[in-house]
């Protein structure tokens, strides 16, 4: 099945620098997802980008489908960024059924 | 911001006890899905519904949960006899027909003592 593989496994920042967080995985994935999980465990999604290059804010996820790669670039960190951040990938058809990786540990410091 | 409801946030049980969990999913989103997340932060597909039909699930699922999907009703999740090792982060997330993107509830944190 799809494995989904992400690094850095932590990441520690002051306030304001960038921070790029990347995932592969192991099969082509026609859906990729990336969320922020809060300490408290509450996912939030944040792009879904299968493909190309998406932005949101502060956000920048560039996806190389045939290489099987995705990126999430914060610029200018904040502390309220802090958490974890997930990458989810999925095939499509009948079998739809994300797959997740073990997440990048953000920590954020003032 | 995601509209999907779970309940109780934590549940606390004793090994062999019932644990019930509920799950509103969006409005009009017909797809539910079940995911358990461990310590390790890894992420295992239970389960999951086409409106009130299972789509697939684990063998685990199959053998020691019971979940379902009524009509009008909460989707829920029971595990029949819980395990210490089913303590975990149990998350609800559904999606639209013909989306893929998937919206998550805050999840049942369960504990099993």
């Amino acid at each position: 099945g799809q494995q989904v593989q992400q690094s850095p496994a932590s990441l520690v920042l002051q306030e304001g620098e960038n921070a790029e967080l990347q995932c592969n995985f192991s099969s082509t994935a026609t859906q990729l997802q990336w969320f922020y999980q809060s300490p408290g465990g509450s996912l939030v999604s944040l792009l879904s980008n299968p493909s190309g290059t998406k932005h949101t804010g502060r956000l920048t996820s560039t996806t190389v489908t045939k290489e099987r790669r995705s990126s999430l670039h914060i610029s200018s960190s904040q502390t309220t960024d802090s958490g974890t951040y997930l990458c989810a990938t999925a095939t499509s058809g009948g079998n739809y059924k994300p797959t997740f990786g073990k997440g990048t540990s953000l920590v954020v410091h003032p | 911001n995601s509209k999907v409801i779970q309940t109780p946030r934590y549940l606390v049980k004793g090994q062999g006890q019932k644990a019930k969990m509920r799950c509103i999913p969006e409005k009009g989103h017909p797809v539910v899905f079940w995911y358990q997340q461990n310590k390790n932060n890894e992420f295992k597909f239970l389960i999951n519904f086409q409106n009130q039909e299972v789509l697939q699930q684990i063998d685990m699922t199959e053998k020691r949960f019971s979940a379902e999907c009524p009509s009008n009703s909460p989707c829920s999740l029971e595990i029949q006899s819980s395990e210490a090792g089913d303590s975990a982060l149990y998350l609800c997330a559904s999606r639209d027909r013909g989306q893929n993107t998937l919206y998550f509830g805050a999840g049942t944190r369960l504990s099993v003592l």
